[in-house]
């Protein structure tokens, strides 16, 4: 099955400084990529994705980047905000084998600091 | 519109007991999916119901099952309840079957004492 790996699991930045955060994915045949955001108390909340035929997307301060030769893909958050700090899961999805279900990562907890 | 909705939002159950889960999808959304979400983990794969039909399960035992109704609504059901059951389970609502945008709930707090 799927295996993804995040990193860095704890990220701390300075408000207006840029984020990156990188997962890794084991299966090929995966394509589909999505990322969420999770607040303390809350469920995980899509904020970009991005599909195996397109290697970048953007919208607004948020940006995802695909190398599907690597097996790898990378949010990029721009202008930090403290609004921004949150839990950050990236997720990979096969849809070929009839059943939906996301792998996610193990997550990446964004620290703005002020 | 309504997003998707769980209930109860909090439970505690004792060891042994059973519970059952609530979800409502997004209006016009036919799949559900169910996830479990320990502590400082992602989310992991339970099942996913489309048009009433188990299409894909998760590496769960079968103490847990789910079920579809006609409205698309869904429940989670967990017998023999463990310690390590405590978790936040969470409800994802999709358009359609296959390869569209999965929307989570708030979930549910299930701790087993």
């Amino acid at each position: 099955g799927e295996n993804v790996e995040q990193h860095p699991s704890t990220l701390s930045v300075q408000e207006g400084d840029s984020a990156v955060i990188k997962c890794t994915y084991s299966d090929s045949a995966s394509n589909y990529f999505p990322w969420y955001k999770q607040e303390l108390g809350k469920g995980p909340q899509l904020i970009i994705d991005i599909r195996s035929n397109v290697g970048e997307k953007k919208d607004q301060r948020i940006a995802v980047t695909l190398n599907k030769t690597a097996k790898h893909f990378s949010l990029h958050i721009t202008e930090t905000q403290p609004e921004d700090s949150a839990v950050y899961f990236c997720a990979a999805r096969d849809s070929g084998g009839g059943a939906d279900g996301l792998t996610f990562g193990k997550g990446t907890h964004l620290i703005i600091q002020p | 519109d309504a997003g998707v909705t769980q209930s109860p939002t909090h439970l505690i159950k004792t060891r042994g007991q059973h519970v059952t889960l609530r979800c409502s999808p997004i209006s016009g959304h036919k799949s559900v999916s169910w996830y479990q979400q320990v502590l400082g983990q992602g989310p992991q794969f339970i099942f996913q119901y489309y048009e009433k039909e188990e299409r894909g399960r998760g590496n769960f035992p079968d103490r847990f099952s789910a079920r579809q109704f006609p409205n698309y609504s869904s429940e989670l059901n967990v017998n023999a309840l463990l310690l390590g059951d405590s978790a936040l389970y969470l409800c994802a609502s999709s358009l359609g079957a296959v390869g569209t945008e999965a929307f989570f709930g708030q979930g549910t707090r299930l701790t087993v004492v």
